[in-house]
């Protein structure tokens, strides 16, 4: 009885490079949500997937982010190009949409550290 | 837009004291709400959430909240905290007839000490 997926949990990467953070949803859901927790501050919702739609992007930065949820596979948060102010925790969470359930189930987190 | 406050960054307590964390909201719509808890390097567990009837949420670990609509309010209370209660606590919000997106506040860490 799998939860909601994610790696890797750390991640180190140079100023510059790319990074790439997966999470599988748990069994039978079909939406995504990315979250990022900086420092001191609470999760900031990010973007909110289907299998091949993005639905709401409303929190992801204008520049060098980017997310899918492929029909097969994980989905993938993408960071080109990372600086500094990216290291945060990454959180993914998963729903099935179910009307009125308002629950969200979230991963233990990407741990991204930028040098 | 919505958002969540909540009022005390950190609260330190002894074993076996009673607790309070409080949390307030704003939203012009009508809002689901819940309380996470999250230990460190680990992700959020669901203590608790408020969708609608009995506005006194039970949940795990002995935790309660009480939805109050006249002060947008959400505050989580336990009558006797343990040492393993020491985590960080979010309250979030989402909107009723929206996705379940959340938004939340920025945490309340809870220190329990011996």
């Amino acid at each position: 009885n799998a939860g909601v997926m994610q790696n890797p949990r750390h991640l180190v990467r140079r100023r510059g490079q790319e990074a790439r953070l997966r999470c599988s949803p748990m069994k039978g859901h079909s939406h995504v949500y990315w979250y990022r927790q900086l420092p001191e501050e609470g999760l900031k919702f990010m973007v909110y997937l289907q299998k091949e739609n993005i639905i709401d992007e409303s929190g992801m930065p204008k520049e060098r982010f980017s997310a899918e949820f492929p029909k097969e596979g994980p989905s993938i948060l993408r960071i080109q190009q990372v600086v500094r102010g990216d290291s945060a925790a990454y959180f993914c969470a998963s729903s099935t949409r179910r009307q009125g359930s308002g629950e969200l189930f979230f991963g233990e987190g990407s741990r991204l550290t930028v040098l | 837009a919505q958002s969540v406050t909540q009022l005390d960054s950190q609260v330190p307590v002894f074993e076996e004291a009673p607790v309070e964390l409080r949390c307030n909201y704003s939203s012009s719509v009508s809002v689901y709400l819940f309380w996470y808890v999250q230990y460190p390097n680990q992700g959020l567990q669901l203590l608790l959430k408020y969708l609608s009837g009995s506005t006194l949420v039970k949940g795990i670990n002995g935790f309660e909240a009480e939805f109050n609509k006249s002060q947008t309010s959400f505050h989580l209370r336990k009558p006797s905290v343990h040492i393993s209660d020491t985590a960080e606590y979010f309250c979030a919000l989402s909107t009723q007839g929206g996705s379940e997106k959340l938004v939340f506040g920025k945490g309340t860490k809870l220190t329990v000490n011996p």
